[in-house]
This record gives structure tokens, C-alpha cells and sequence, in this order.
């Protein structure tokens, strides 16, 4: 149980274009998603905690209209790079917390490697 | 939240057991410690959570002494698949996750 996965796997854009990242819960329902960017030998670094039906709330640095985050139900938020330029090219992971009040756990999906031409 | 300190790197030999100890001197009253492992381009994967004393799953263990300023992980009898990253976090229920450095074990024939 407690399965996140990411969609897609990986993708290459243009520059200047959009690209759209998908991250659900398979077998759970979860009220809290995160995502997280990591650079090649660093460590995750926390952009936006996502909030079902509400907005996201991002971390200092972090452009909010150029990162795009959409909760819409308990088991789906989306990640949005609008604008896309090489500096943007990272893994990309997401994480879900379980609804159940006495879960401390989040799981995380396996990420999305997206490379900026 | 409370920060993490972690060794940068820890080698060690198959079927050897490995102690990874992370301090965390500003722990809270309602922090959770956990840990995760983390192979190159794979999202993290949860090892282990405890809150004070000894918690024991199917793949480690996990040490808290009474005053939770620490903790350690240990690995049982490594093998080369266990060479990876070791993330400690503490974390308030349903607070984020700051993720520190982490360390990076190397397992050795």
C-alpha cells in the first residue's frame, strides 16, 4: 500500500514552452501533497506544500507563477513549469500525506526528470 | 523546525552493520524522527519512525535515547544494494520535510 507515482517519468521541452508533471496516490487518499526539486549530488529541496481545494503554499524563493501547483481531488496534484528554461531542467518529486489522522508518514513518488532544451 | 546533523559519507563492508547517528538538539515535544533511503534518480523510500526509545522493523532499527537530542539508524548485515543516501528528519505530525544532506553510505565487496 501507501503507492505515489509520477507522470511522466521524464521529459524534454524547449525552452519557453510548459510542461505539465502529475503526481497521484493510488491507494490513498491524501489532503497534503509536496513537491520537491533536486539538483544532480544535492539534496531534496521543498518547493510547495499543496492543500486539496485550496492554494498552494510555496517556500521563499520559490516563484509561484512560474510553478504552477493545481490540487483538485484527494489523490491528484499537478506541477505546472510555465515558461521553462534550462536552469529549470531538475528531478522533481512529489509526496503525499495520508488523510488518516494518525498518519506522520508521507510517501513519495519517484520523480520526474525534466530536462530544458 | 528542528535541523538535522548528519555525516557527510560512511563506508562500510558487506554483511557488516552499519550505525548512522543524526543530531538533533532542537527537537520539539511533538517531533517524529524519521528516516529514508534514497537511490540515484528514485524518490525517497521511508525506512523507519520512531518518537523515543527503540523501534525495530523488517529492515532496521532505530535508537532514541531519553533525550531525543539523537538518534541512530542501524542497518543489519549490509549488502551492496544498500548503497545509497540516508535522509534523518524530525517532524512535527503534520508538518513539512525539511530534507538536510544526508548521508551517503557506501557498501564495499
Amino acid at each position: 500500500g501507501a503507492v505515489v507515482s509520477q507522470h511522466p517519468s521524464r521529459v524534454i521541452c524547449k525552452s519557453g514552452t510548459s510542461v505539465k508533471i502529475e503526481c497521484r496516490s493510488l491507494d490513498f487518499q491524501a489532503t497534503t501533497m509536496f513537491w520537491y526539486r533536486q539538483f544532480p549530488k544535492q539534496s531534496l529541496m521543498l518547493m510547495a506544500t499543496s492543500n486539496e481545494g485550496s492554494k498552494a503554499t510555496y517556500e521563499q524563493g520559490v516563484e509561484k507563477d512560474k510553478f504552477l501547483i493545481n490540487h483538485a481531488s484527494l489523490t491528484l496534484s499537478t506541477l505546472t513549469v510555465t515558461s521553462a528554461h534550462p536552469e529549470d531542467s531538475s528531478f522533481y518529486i512529489c509526496s503525499a500525506r495520508p488523510r488518516q489522522l494518525s498518519a506522520y508518514e508521507q510517501y513519495f513518488g519517484p520523480g520526474t526528470r525534466l530536462t530544458v532544451t | 523546525l528542528a535541523k538535522t546533523t548528519q555525516p557527510i559519507s560512511m563506508d562500510s563492508y558487506e554483511g557488516q552493520e552499519v550505525n548512522i547517528t543524526c543530531s538533533h538538539n532542537n527537537i520539539a515535544t511533538n517531533d517524529y524522527i524519521t528516516w529514508y533511503q534514497q537511490f540515484p534518480s528514485q524518490g525517497p523510500r521511508f525506512i523507519i519512525q520512531g518518537y523515543k526509545t527503540k523501534v525495530t522493523n523488517e529492515v532496521a532499527s532505530l535508537f532514541i535515547p531519553a533525550d531525543r537530542k539523537s538518534s541512530t539508524l542501524s542497518l543489519p548485515r549490509v549488502s551492496l544494494s544498500d548503497t545509497a543516501v540516508y535522509y534523518c528528519l524530525v517532524s512535527g505530525g503534520y508538518n513539512k520535510l525539511i530534507f538536510g544532506a544526508g548521508t551517503r553510505l557506501a557498501v564495499h565487496p
